[in-house]
């Protein structure tokens, strides 16, 4: 079974609605993030968690919010859909190791469309 | 602040030649990550290596090697013998204790 698991792994959805995708992780981790993919733009972060009771804005946030429902879930949500936020969306976790690395693991993706 | 800039947005080279994908950063941290990410065509991110800014050790896996210079502040892959297979878009990332971010990738592809 998968290490970071998101559902759905696809999704087409039209402007104005509320969409949620979801990660879950088996891999103990305390930190998890949401990152969107975009054609020459690489990953831009959405949000990150460190724990459960810390929630950060990341570089492209507006129009986006999470919620860390324990450890192991990470939602992000898109209250009123728009075609700009049509994307690949990641969730990715990571924990500090002894030697103060902060690998990350992905998800499998979710490719969201937004008509 | 720091920044990744990936120059090359695509490359294309004919199966069998050597390719190096190019990989710069900005931090003015003491202490930080790069990495290399692979993403085939299926969309996965695969991990492919991680270097600490203590180790500037190059590194060879297979027909993949690395080269960590702090003096120019890069961190460039190249593949040896390119196959087909290795046809994917390469991201190459930067971490430190407050911060986590990815150049814009680069989209390499092999031609047989």
């Amino acid at each position: 079974d998968a290490d970071v698991t998101q559902t759905p792994r696809n999704r087409i959805t039209k402007t104005g609605k509320r969409i949620m995708l979801e990660c879950s992780q088996t891999k103990g981790h305390d930190r998890m993030y949401w990152y969107r993919q975009d054609p020459g733009l690489g990953l831009r972060l959405i949000y990150y968690s460190f724990d459960v009771k810390d929630i950060n804005k990341g570089e492209i946030s507006d129009g986006y919010s999470v919620s860390r429902q324990a450890q192991a879930k990470f939602s992000l949500s898109l209250e009123s859909a728009i075609p700009n936020q049509t994307a690949l969306y990641f969730c990715a976790t990571s924990d500090r190791s002894p030697t103060g690395a902060y690998e990350q693991y992905f998800g499998p993706g979710t490719r969201l469309t937004v008509t | 602040a720091q920044k990744v800039t990936q120059a090359q947005t695509e490359i294309s080279v004919v199966e069998k030649e050597d390719v190096t994908l190019d990989c710069v950063y900005e931090t003015r941290d003491t202490t930080y990550y790069l990495f290399w990410y692979k993403q085939p065509p299926s969309g996965e991110l695969v991990f492919l290596i991680r270097r600490n800014s203590f180790d500037e050790q190059n590194e060879i896996s297979g027909r993949y090697s690395w080269n960590f210079q702090k003096s120019t502040s890069s961190f460039n892959f190249t593949i040896t013998a390119s196959q087909v297979v290795d046809s994917a878009v390469y991201f190459c990332g930067y971490s430190s204790a407050s911060k986590i971010i990815f150049g814009s990738g680069t989209r390499l592809s092999i031609r047989p």
